[in-house]
């Protein structure tokens, strides 16, 4: 069935590091890509999301494009903020209307 | 907009009870997907409601069961609790099937002792 694997964290970065948490993925058919963050105690806000292969998804400095030719979608960001400090989760949606998520990746960032 | 709407917030039973979760959705969305997301996991798919049936369901057991309502919100059933039911259940709202983004409420903390 459809899968999504992520980067293991945690991951701990100094403020103003550059960011890459990776995301792989297994779907049949042509799956749309989320980027989802969860920040303590809170639900899961949407953070990005790309629905057909090349499409880049951008928001708030981070971004992740759709490669269908290495099923990847990872995340980027260039300069991370304390404020980015959270859980980040890689979803697809496929045929079957269900999402999927990795197991998430926790991002510590030090001033 | 209120957006994904769930309660309770926290919960607390005994193994063996019953418990219903409920949850209203973002204000245009008419379908309701349950996650059950496990201490440092990533949240898994239960089920989803669409025109106040079940369309897609995950691999959990017969004991989680669901409704949905007219004004399209919706039921999460756990009967026979056990302790490894503890978790947060995420409820998400979207607009029709196929691969459309979703919205996220802040989540049921259930705890099975």
């Amino acid at each position: 069935g459809d899968s999504v694997t992520q980067m293991e964290g945690p991951v701990t970065l100094s403020e103003e590091a550059f960011l890459t948490i990776n995301c792989t993925y297994t779907a049949t058919g042509y799956p749309s890509l989320f980027w989802y963050v969860q920040y303590p105690g809170e639900g899961l806000q949407l953070l990005l999301k790309a629905t057909k292969a090349d499409d880049k998804g951008s928001n708030k400095g981070f971004e992740a494009t759709y490669r269908k030719e290495t099923t990847s979608f990872h995340l980027e960001k260039g300069s991370v903020q304390v404020s980015d400090s959270a859980v980040y989760f890689c979803a697809l949606s496929g045929d079957n209307n269900d999402m999927r998520f990795g197991a998430g990746t926790r991002l510590t960032v030090k001033p | 907009d209120a957006g994904v709407t769930q309660s309770p917030t926290h919960l607390i039973k005994t193994r063996g009870q019953q418990v219903t979760l409920r949850c209203s959705p973002k204000s245009g969305h008419d379908t309701v997907s349950w996650y059950q997301q496990a201490l440092g996991q990533g949240p898994q798919f239960i089920f989803q409601y669409y025109e106040e049936e079940e369309r897609q369901r995950g691999n959990f057991p017969d004991r989680f069961s669901g409704h949905q309502f007219p004004n399209y919100s919706s039921e999460l059933n756990v009967n026979a609790l056990l302790l490894g039911d503890s978790a947060l259940y995420l409820c998400a709202s979207s607009r029709g099937l196929g691969n459309t983004e979703a919205f996220f409420g802040q989540g049921t903390r259930l705890t099975v002792v």
